[in-house]
């Protein structure tokens, strides 16, 4: 069973410039997850999609947005860029079974994003 | 809100030395916790998993923790590291706060492993 993908896997951005992050989940799996992994703040949350709804969102400004398709494959945009942004982008997918279910999630080998 | 600690940021070991690496949690309650490895350019993989039942978990190639429920804690073990160990390890716990898209994470400990 083929991994979670991320594309682009490096993408270097400048300042004020917008960028888009593509992530395709395990087949079958019907969450995905987005973090940003940065040397300072470690891996934090970004925002949760299920069945093209976003379900949980973490504590970071507005730039950051995402969306999922009913293929459950699922993009990330960050607009307006700041140097502050340049992180290593992991998605995670996972199967959500829901109620609380006990899940475990998946990662991809992330987008290297530097913001110059 | 939930949140996990990972005591040690910098752990250096010879190889066959044995390694015990903390976790702590701050939320009581039901908790399904994880270590995940990322060895040097590579990324994110599960090592082990708790959901319930026996709280000594075994993993991928010989690690193991446990969760002590009264500490708080979930601390990963390996009797005899390698240097193929070296990597950094992540201690997260999954927050069902609002739904189950949220794994909180430690910062992280970096393993050294000496030939």
């Amino acid at each position: 069973k083929a991994g979670v993908t991320q594309t682009p896997r490096y993408l270097i951005k400048t300042r004020g410039q917008q960028v888009t992050l593509s992530c395709s989940p395990i087949s079958g799996h019907r969450s995905v997850s987005w973090y940003q992994q940065t040397p300072g703040q470690g891996l934090q949350f970004l925002f949760e999609y299920f069945s093209e709804t976003q379900r949980n969102k973490g504590n970071f400004p507005g730039r950051f947005s995402g969306r999922q398709f009913s293929n459950s494959r699922s993009e990330m945009n960050v607009s307006t860029l700041e140097l502050g942004d340049s992180a290593l982008y992991l998605c995670a997918s996972s199967l959500a079974l829901g109620g609380g279910v006990a899940d475990t999630q998946y990662f991809g080998p992330g987008t290297r994003l530097t913001v110059l | 809100a939930q949140s996990v600690s990972q005591h040690n940021h910098h752990v250096i070991l010879s190889e066959a030395a044995s390694l015990e690496l903390g976790c702590n949690y701050s939320y009581g309650g039901t908790v399904n916790l994880f270590w995940y490895v990322q060895y040097p350019g590579q990324h994110l993989q599960l090592l082990l998993k708790y959901f319930s039942g026996d709280p000594l978990v075994k993993g991928i190639k010989g690690f193991e923790a446990e969760f002590i429920k009264s500490k708080f804690s979930f601390n990963l073990r390996k009797p005899s590291v390698q240097w193929s160990d070296t990597a950094e390890y992540f201690c997260a716990v999954m927050d069902y706060g609002g739904s189950q898209g949220n794994l909180i994470f430690g910062k992280g400990t970096k393993l050294s492993v000496k030939p």
